[in-house]
C-alpha cells in the first residue's frame, strides 16, 4: 500500500524557517505529481502546492509565493517544502499528497486528484 | 484562488440521503471535469469519495455520488450512515496545476 510519511514539523518563532519532508513507499516516486496540502487548526484544506513528476513544473498558491518552495528527490523518494519568513497564520497541519493518474494504452495523464495522504506534521508558529 | 463555497453543515437520519453543493467559478469547478470530494474524520488525513466529477475509488460505497451542472458541484450520501459523520471537502483543478478546495461542510448523521 502506498505510504507518504511527514516530518520536519515543530515549533517556531515569527519569521523562522522550516523544511518539511515527505517520504514515499510502495510506489513509483518518480511517476506521480505531488502536491502540500494545509489545515490550520479547526479550519479547512488550503492547497499550498505542486510539483511534477520531474520536478521540471511547480506552482503554488497566491498566498505564499515567494515564502515556499517545493522540490522533490526522485533518486531518494523525497518531497520538501521550504517555508520562510513564517507567520502565526502559518500554523497548520501539513500533508503531502500522491496526484492521480489515469493510464490507457501505454501513456499516463494526471486526473487532477489526490487519491493517498501522508498522516500530516505539524508546524506551529508562535513567539 | 478563492476557496470553493460549501454550506457549513448538513445532517439527516440514518437511512437518509443528504446532499452537498459545491460552488466555484468558470475557472474552476465549472471550467474542468476534475472535481473530487473528501472524506475527513477528525484527526485524520482526508480520504477521495469521488473523483473526475462522479467516479467513485475502488472500495467507496456506492452511496456515495457525485454530479456538477455549470459552476456549482454536488456530493450525495444514500442511506445514511453512522460512519459518514465526518466533514466533507471539495477540490476543483483551476488550471496551469493550481487547485482549490472547498470551504467543507460539516454532515452529522442525526
Amino acid at each position: 500500500q502506498v505510504q507518504l510519511v511527514e516530518s520536519g514539523g515543530g515549533s517556531v518563532k515569527p519569521g523562522g524557517f522550516l523544511r518539511l519532508s515527505c517520504a514515499a513507499s510502495k510506489f513509483i516516486f518518480s511517476d506521480y505529481y505531488m502536491s502540500w496540502i494545509r489545515q490550520a487548526p479547526g479550519k479547512g484544506l488550503e492547497w499550498v502546492s505542486y510539483i511534477s513528476s520531474s520536478g521540471s513544473a511547480i506552482s503554488y498558491t497566491d498566498s505564499l509565493k515567494g515564502r515556499v518552495t517545493i522540490s522533490r528527490d526522485n533518486a531518494k523518494n523525497l518531497l520538501y517544502l521550504e517555508m520562510n519568513s513564517l507567520r502565526a497564520e502559518d500554523t497548520a497541519v501539513y500533508y503531502c499528497a500522491r496526484g492521480s493518474r489515469y493510464c490507457s494504452g501505454g501513456t499516463c495523464d494526471p486526473n487532477f486528484y489526490f487519491d493517498f495522504w501522508g498522516q500530516g506534521t505539524l508546524v506551529t508558529v508562535s513567539s | 484562488q478563492s476557496a470553493l463555497t460549501q454550506p457549513p453543515s448538513a445532517s439527516g437520519s440514518p437511512g437518509q440521503s443528504v446532499t452537498i453543493s459545491c460552488t466555484g467559478s468558470s475557472s474552476d469547478v465549472g471550467g474542468y471535469n476534475y472535481v473530487s470530494w473528501y472524506q475527513q474524520h477528525p484527526g485524520k488525513a482526508p480520504k477521495v469519495m469521488v473523483y473526475e466529477v462522479n467516479k467513485r475509488p475502488a472500495g467507496v460505497p456506492d452511496r456515495f455520488s457525485g454530479s456538477k451542472s455549470g459552476n456549482t458541484a454536488s456530493l450525495t450520501v444514500s442511506g445514511l450512515q453512522a460512519e459518514d459523520e465526518a466533514d466533507y471537502y471539495c477540490s476543483s483543478y483551476a488550471g496551469s496545476n493550481n487547485f482549490v478546495f472547498g470551504s467543507g461542510t460539516k454532515v452529522t448523521v442525526l
